[in-house]
């Protein structure tokens, strides 16, 4: 079974400020890793995905996560926040490919960034 | 072009009537799945197809079922709806076997409304 859980459900920050939006998950096979991005009233798009080989992952729009199978931790950051990010991101967590879950996504809770001017 | 498109994106209808909503997917893409989001955004697998094949069939009240007439296709179905059935339903598709390539794609979701 595989469980995420986002720390924070609401996350502030100023324009120009660091944002980091934390993520853990639970597997007991190799994970896939993945943080989708939800625009009030539109559906998910892919920020970034980790899937094999390098930990340190760049997506869309500056941001980027490292996964740390140590922590089973995959935070997603992004040096300088824009009013465009305001927006819900989700996590979420998949088999590797072949297994027996056929690539379903758990998703955690979800985390509402907010930027002030 | 709309890589995953949904119909329709708004539905309001009574408590006890039957609905269905379509999904198809442009992609060439083999796997498609159907998850809810409930009212405090939590995004839950309800169904998904493989190649026409229900391969995750969840927790799901059998009031709903999927039905994919191809690979394009995924629609849902749903029975005698009730208040609780009211969320966002987001359709997703994805091309299996692709070492790499898990990501999902999504839909724009139909929000259902049961009154």
């Amino acid at each position: 079974a595989q469980s995420v859980t986002q720390l924070g459900s609401h996350v502030s920050v100023s324009e120009g400020a660091l944002v980091l939006l934390r993520c853990n998950y639970s597997s007991s096979v190799p994970p896939y890793l993945f943080w989708y991005v939800q625009y009030p009233n539109q559906g998910l798009q892919l920020l970034l995905k980790y899937t094999t080989g390098a930990t340190l992952v760049k997506g869309i729009n500056g941001f980027e996560a490292e996964f740390k199978k140590s922590e089973t931790s995959f935070h997603l950051t992004k040096p300088s926040a824009h009013m465009s990010d305001a927006a819900e991101y989700f996590c979420a967590v998949s088999e590797m490919a072949g297994g027996t879950s056929y690539g379903k996504l758990t998703f955690g809770q979800g985390t509402i960034l907010t930027v002030h001017p | 072009d709309t890589a995953v498109s949904q119909t329709p994106k708004y539905l309001v209808t009574q408590m006890g009537n039957d609905k269905s909503i379509k999904c198809e997917q442009n992609l060439g893409h083999d796997t498609m799945y159907w998850y809810k989001q409930d009212s405090k955004k939590f995004l839950k697998i309800m169904f998904s197809y493989n190649n026409k094949e229900l391969i995750i069939n969840e927790t799901v009240p059998n009031r709903f079922s999927p039905k994919s007439p191809d690979k394009a296709h995924l629609n849902l179905h749903i029975n005698s709806l009730e208040l609780g059935d009211s969320a966002v339903y987001f359709c997703a598709s994805r091309m299996v076997g692709l070492a790499g390539h898990n990501e999902q794609f999504f839909g724009p979701g139909t929000r259902l409304t049961v009154l």
